[in-house]
């Protein structure tokens, strides 16, 4: 168990469809991070976020969107689902920078 | 834009042959580059990272040589096991940053 929790580990969904990914940092984490694992694409980054602000953000689609809270867990929001963005997601934490990143063992959405 | 290509895609070594995956990057604001090892159905986990002031770095069976002239950089596993079979990543970070560029990542399969 890395400490870094993410439910559900499955997801199945119609297309059009709008799903919430869900993590919950490693105690003491202040960073988040989310990543998307396709075949084709290997790992991409979509979006970090800080004790609650964002800091930094990579290929999100303006369909995905995301949040922390005040508790530090995160979600990610996917609306308007397509067949392409069956992946897995994978969350992230660090206490602050970038090194030594734990990652979940990811939610593996599919949309058919 | 690839920014850390990784090859091979796939390796198939022996028990007890040393195993060998290679980094390359273009980006020079790269400043912490770690590895990650991931089984099927698990998130990656970092195994051992360098950064550019040396060039070689060893933990176990696990060495990272670097070469900052040549922006490359490798992972050495040596007396490889069944139990490395996994994907193995590496990634590269930003001085300013925080989020990890990663490779395609390479799949390493351990004949006992």
């Amino acid at each position: 168990d890395s400490g870094v929790t993410q439910t559900p580990k499955h997801l199945i969904t119609a297309t059009g469809q709008r799903v919430t990914l869900r993590c919950s940092p490693r105690s003491g984490d202040l960073s988040v991070y989310w990543y998307q694992q396709s075949l084709d694409q290997g790992l991409q980054f979509l979006i970090q976020y800080y004790n609650g602000e964002e800091r930094a953000k990579g290929n999100i689609l303006e369909r995905f969107s995301a949040q922390q809270f005040p508790d530090l867990h995160s979600e990610l929001n996917l609306s308007s689902l397509e067949l392409g963005d069956s992946a897995l997601y994978f969350c992230a934490s660090s206490v602050r920078g970038g090194d030594g990143y734990t990652f979940g063992s990811g939610t593996r959405l599919t949309v058919v | 834009q690839q920014q850390v290509k990784q090859s091979p895609q796939s390796l198939i070594v022996q028990k007890g042959g040393i195993s060998i995956i290679n980094c390359a990057y273009e980006n020079t604001a790269f400043d912490y580059f770690p590895w990650y090892q991931q089984f099927p159905g698990k998130g990656p986990a970092l195994l051992i990272a360098i950064r550019p002031d040396v060039s070689e770095k060893k933990e176990g069976r696990f060495t990272i040589s670097f070469n900052k002239s040549a922006k490359q950089f490798s992972l050495h596993i040596m007396d490889s096991q069944p139990g490395d079979s996994a994907t193995y990543f590496c990634a590269a970070k930003e001085t300013s940053g925080s989020r990890l560029t990663f490779g395609e990542g390479t799949q390493l399969t351990v004949n006992p």
